[in-house]
């Protein structure tokens, strides 16, 4: 596609549900991560996928945040029994591959956790 | 791993002024260090980048310099218009071991007042 498209835009849900979220990458850009953004914070790191190598899950904050990349494209963020603080932004960014500097963004998933 | 330090959180000037974000990194080997500008529901946007070999690149109204010596790197607004008006995010991408991904500021709220 033409950006980085991500969905729902927006979710609510209720604390202690999973949810899924969605990133379509750039056709043809290797590279995917995805990043938390919390209401007045910077952007946290979440996890990092270059083509068919392993994932850098460094910045995943508990074991109940996950995420998958099927067939080197679309990546699914799915974080399980969902807590309050799990509220904020998740945004996803592809770049054309591991060397290549620049990220382009989506414009991410708000989700909040009542 | 890389830290970076933004300052400041928030910056007001008036139409027509400069403005002026600095950011500190820690990683001396870090090689690349983009500006990202995020407006209001979307994602941010990269804006200007520069790579380790250089100490300053301009484009338009606005200029990035680096010092590597000092480990700092500041973007340069000149003639500022109500347009510019958003969040700006300072990066690095660190080069040991860090793969591609980037570490971000905490972000600057810049206002522009007529």
């Amino acid at each position: 596609g033409a950006g980085v498209s991500q969905s729902p835009s927006n979710k609510v849900t209720e604390k202690g549900k999973d949810v899924e979220l969605r990133c379509d990458p750039i056709s043809g850009h290797t590279a995917l991560y995805w990043y938390r953004q919390s209401l007045g914070q910077g952007l946290e790191f979440l996890i990092y996928f270059q083509g068919n190598s392993a994932p850098d899950k460094s910045g995943l904050p508990s074991d109940r945040f996950s995420a998958e990349r099927t067939g080197g494209s679309v990546s699914t963020l799915t974080i399980q029994r969902t807590q309050q603080e799990d509220s904020a932004v998740y945004l996803c960014a592809s770049s054309l591959n591991r060397a290549s500097y620049g990220y382009t963004f989506g414009s991410g998933t708000r989700l909040t956790v009542v | 791993g890389e830290n970076v330090e933004q300052h400041p959180s928030t910056l007001s000037v008036q139409e027509g002024d400069s403005a002026v974000i600095k950011c500190t990194y820690s990683d001396s080997a870090s090689n690349y260090f983009p500006w990202y500008k995020q407006e209001l529901g979307k994602g941010p946007q990269l804006i200007i980048d520069i790579r380790s070999n250089v100490g300053e690149k301009k484009d338009q109204r606005i200029a990035v310099t680096l010092n590597k010596t000092a480990k700092h790197f500041s973007l340069h607004i000149t003639e500022t218009q109500p347009e510019d008006s958003a969040v700006y995010f300072c990066a690095a991408r660190g080069g040991t071991g860090g793969g591609n991904k980037l570490t971000f500021g905490t972000g600057t709220q810049l206002k522009v007042e007529l």
